[in-house]
């Protein structure tokens, strides 16, 4: 089945600086790769996304790349700020059945 | 306001005593998912739904059951609670699951003693 690794565990920046998350995955047929944040204490959000036919994309200060042939996809969050402070999950869509597996997820520290 | 409704949002329960967790979404979404998170192993698919009477297991599904009547619904079942089933519950659903977020309930959770 489908396997979803993300690195780091915990990331600490200083407030103003770059952050970068990477997933890497197995099922060459997933197609669909969000991202979620989910802060202190509340649930999950989706703060961006992309598809399988799309290399990058961007939202204001985050982004996301996709490398289909590598396997593997990254979040970036650009001139970080104390609200970025937060858990980041990874997800992958199955390529073979409708499960979405989840990486483990990576502590962001925004220091001041 | 579009939302997913979970309930309760905190339960303690003795072991062995049959529970149910509602989530209700209102959204007209066809995909619903059950996720539990738990320290360090993130979150983990226990059951999810492609639309009504179509249920599938995820990765984690032993201990749970799930009914799906109607669109807006999808109850968790516990018939028999253990320990190891503390743990910090979340439903979600989604327009289709490989194509669109997931919105995400506001969690329920569980403490088994």
């Amino acid at each position: 089945g489908e396997n979803v690794e993300q690195h780091p565990s915990t990331l600490s920046v200083q407030e103003g600086d770059s952050a970068v998350i990477k997933c890497t995955y197995s099922d060459s047929a997933s197609n669909y790769f969000p991202w979620y944040k989910q802060e202190l204490g509340k649930r999950p959000q989706l703060i961006i996304d992309i598809r399988s036919n799309v290399g990058e994309k961007k939202d204001q200060r985050i982004a996301v790349t996709l490398n289909k042939t590598a396997k593997h996809f990254s979040l970036h969050i650009t001139e970080t700020q104390p609200e970025d402070s937060a858990v980041y999950f990874c997800a992958v869509s199955s390529g073979g059945n409708d499960k979405i597996i989840f990486g483990k997820g990576t502590r962001l520290h925004i220091l001041p | 306001e579009a939302q997913v409704t979970q309930n309760p949002r905190y339960l303690i329960t003795v072991t062995g005593k049959k529970l149910t967790v509602t989530c209700s979404q209102n959204m007209n979404h066809e995909y619903m998912s059950w996720y539990r998170q738990d320290p360090g192993l993130g979150l983990r698919q226990i059951y999810y739904s492609m639309n009504v009477e179509v249920t599938d297991k995820g990765d984690v599904p032993e201990g749970y059951k799930v009914s799906r009547k109607e669109k807006r619904n999808f109850p968790l079942i516990l018939e028999s609670p253990s320990p190891n089933q503390t743990s910090l519950y979340f439903c979600a659903s989604s327009w289709k699951a490989r194509d669109y977020g997931y919105t995400f309930g506001s969690g329920t959770r569980l403490t088994v003693v």
